[in-house]
């Protein structure tokens, strides 16, 4: 089974600013399967990179993902006030068939 | 436009059943595989269970394989969840979503029904 791992737990920043987060598999995973969600409270969450760097539609381009093998990355070039939010990866694989990684909340400095 | 409804969440004993539906529209049923994603109270995301969209396969977590079903309608237009022998730490907001067949990720979701099990 893989597990997915994120970091860091929280970040706190500015709007303007930068945010890039961590996710880390325990085993190499396809890039093909990799993806990433945001959600907000009391929402359900919201794709936004599949692939692990296409970005689904109708997200701005300020959001980019990288990655390969076990260390995946999501960008955020410039925070604006509606990112503030916690951001899930997931992998597809075969036992379970998908996972969750537990989540980084970005929050407002 | 592609919406996903859930509908059937509650209150229920430990021990007990409900079943989950989640009603879809604006594409064709059959064509797109489907799952359920629940939240627990404060906690992250957990994948549950999955379905083909001919209903062919199905997909389990073990934390509830043997005491869930999934299923769907085609004649409805509706995805199921039977939820037996519930348990409390089966508490959680349940999504239904859409999931590609190729990248495999969940690009639509419903806005989530809520199932509490308690005394």
């Amino acid at each position: 089974e893989i597990v997915l791992t994120q970091s860091p737990g929280t970040l706190s920043l500015s709007p303007g600013e930068r945010a890039t987060l961590s996710c880390r598999a325990s085993q190499s995973v396809s890039s093909s399967y990799l993806a990433w969600y945001q959600q907000k409270p009391g929402q359900a969450p919201r794709l936004l990179i599949y692939g692990a760097s296409s970005r689904a539609t109708g997200i701005p381009d300020r959001f980019s993902g990288s990655g390969s093998g076990t260390d995946f990355t999501l960008t955020i070039s410039r925070l604006e006030p509606e990112d503030f939010a916690v951001y899930y990866c997931q992998q597809y694989g075969d036992s379970p068939l998908f996972t969750f990684g537990p989540g980084t909340k970005v929050d407002i400095k | 436009e592609v919406q996903l409804l859930e509908s059937g969440g509650g209150l229920v004993q430990p021990g007990g059943s409900l079943r989950l539906s989640c009603a879809a529209s604006g594409f064709t049923f059959s064509s797109y595989a489907m799952s359920w994603v629940r939240q627990a109270p404060g906690k992250g995301l957990e994948w549950v269970s999955a379905i083909s969209g001919s209903g062919s396969s199905t997909y389990y977590a073990d934390s509830v394989k043997g005491r869930f079903t999934i299923s769907r309608d085609k004649s409805k237009n509706t995805l199921y969840l039977q939820m037996n022998s519930l348990r409390a730490e089966d508490t959680a907001v349940y999504y239904c979503a859409l999931y590609d067949g190729y990248y495999y990720y969940m690009d639509v979701w419903g806005k989530g029904t809520t199932v509490t099990v308690s005394s």
